[in-house]
């Protein structure tokens, strides 16, 4: 079963908008970690924000920030005032604490989202 | 700081031969991983290790040999190319001892098998 689920293969938003980019998770694990990275068609994996199983307050970077509902098991990633430079793949990523033995800490990726923006 | 750097940027493989991406980090990482990427399958972890002296075997690992040379370096080997390991590949090193710390990303290689 998919741990990861990313329903929007692509999505559309106009320059200037905001948009949110949807991630759903599955565990049992009571302890985690979620994370959002972007993909750019020059194909580095950057880095753009965490939020804790147990962390009080949505996690926010910049014009990044994740809405995070733990009963629904939903990590959505919202961009605030989108850019030409915010087109590029999205990934949501989960870690998880008691299914990982020692400290290997494996990361289960979504599928992405691509995210194109209109000027 | 140069954090992840991958070797060679770009490969071209006929059948059979063999190759090794080269892969090393500076931040003093004890985990380190070997990703491919393919066209609508996401990142697929090949081999991981969580520290020096330590491998194992991620979602797909046939096909791949992985060898941590040191706490810096992790390498990939493919001992008979075949056109299905056709794929992007990326290094990843993060410091895992909680569950917080993210996952740098080397700038990938390409691979192409004739």
């Amino acid at each position: 079963a998919q741990k990861i689920t990313q329903t929007q293969p692509g999505m559309f938003v106009q320059e200037k908008e905001a948009v949110t980019l949807d991630c759903t998770y599955d565990t049992s694990d009571p302890s985690y970690g979620l994370f959002w990275y972007k993909q750019p068609s020059s194909g580095e994996m950057i880095f753009l924000i965490y939020q804790g199983s147990y962390d009080q307050q949505n996690a926010t970077e910049g014009r990044y920030s994740l809405n995070f509902q733990k009963a629904r098991k939903s990590a959505n990633l919202v961009i605030s005032a989108s850019q030409l430079g915010d087109s590029a793949m999205y990934f949501c990523a989960m870690r998880e604490a008691l299914h990982n033995a020692g400290n290997n800490r494996k990361l289960i990726w979504g599928l992405g989202t691509s995210l194109a923006v209109n000027p | 700081n140069a954090g992840v750097t991958q070797t060679p940027k770009f490969q071209v493989l006929k059948t059979g031969q063999s190759m090794t991406l080269q892969c090393a980090q500076d931040m003093n990482h004890n985990s380190m991983y070997w990703y491919r990427q393919d066209p609508g399958m996401g990142l697929r972890l090949i081999y991981y290790s969580a520290s020096e002296g330590t491998t194992d075997k991620g979602e797909v690992p046939n096909g791949y040999n992985v060898s941590r040379l040191n706490k810096r370096e992790f390498s990939l080997r493919l001992e008979s190319a075949a056109p299905s390991q056709t794929s992007v590949y990326f290094c990843a090193s993060s410091e895992a001892r909680t569950l917080g710390p993210h996952q740098y990303f080397g700038a990938g290689t390409r691979l192409s098998v004739l």
